[in-house]
């Protein structure tokens, strides 16, 4: 079964600093999607940032990119020039084989200070 | 356009009682997702319905079910309540059904079981 590790529960972060989450995952395929989710306080989740297992290439979005390394099975998230409104729950999360679910990991709650 | 809608956002229900949950997706998705959100257990997968038809399911007890209505409306239902299902129940809908379509999430069911 696939798992989903996120070591951090909790960070804080300046603003305007760089933080980065971490994620390691556990799986069997070759062929899969990585996640990160953000879930504000009491606001929906939206998704931040999506990787291709099969793509090299690290998916970037604005201030936010990731540090994909397949062969560790690690999944990193870096947020720069971080602002207030970055301070949520962040997840990650893996999908792949035929299925269609996600696995998430238990969230790293992410603080930005001013 | 309108966002993933869920009814109620708020429920009280009393053990061994069952109760109904309501996803409304976004206009055009036809892909609905369902998970459950514990402190302890994190985020869950349950079920996921494309024109309504279960694609997969999680790993929960046959209390829990669900369905899909000819317009992408989905509901979900438990039977028999248990305290340990009280938790924020999650539903997200897709245009397609499949990893690589984004997932949007509704803001979710407080169920409260006492």
């Amino acid at each position: 079964a696939q798992t989903v590790t996120q070591s951090q529960p909790e960070m804080s972060v300046q603003e305007a600093e760089t933080v980065t989450l971490s994620c390691t995952y556990d799986t069997s395929e070759s062929d899969y999607y990585l996640f990160w989710y953000k879930q504000p306080p009491s606001r929906q989740m939206i998704l931040v940032i999506r990787q291709e297992a099969y793509k090299q290439q690290n998916a970037t979005e604005n201030r936010f990119s990731v540090n994909f390394q397949k062969a560790a099975k690690s999944f990193s998230l870096k947020i720069s020039d971080s602002q207030l409104g970055d301070a949520a729950m962040y997840f990650c999360a893996y999908g792949g084989g035929s299925n269609y679910k996600l696995t998430f990991g238990k969230g790293t709650l992410l603080t930005v200070n001013p | 356009k309108a966002g993933v809608t869920q009814t109620p956002r708020y429920l009280i229900k009393t053990r061994g009682q069952q109760v109904t949950l309501s996803c409304s997706p976004i206009s055009g998705h036809r892909s609905v997702s369902w998970y459950q959100q514990t402190p302890g257990q994190g985020l869950q997968f349950l079920f996921e319905y494309f024109s309504e038809t279960q694609r997969n399911k999680g790993n929960f007890p046959g209390r829990f079910s669900g369905r899909q209505f000819s317009n992408s409306r989905s509901e979900m239902n438990v039977s028999t309540l248990e305290l340990g299902d009280s938790a924020l129940y999650l539903c997200a809908s897709s245009f397609g059904s499949g990893l690589n379509y984004e997932q949007y999430f509704g803001p979710g069911t407080r169920l409260t079981v006492t």
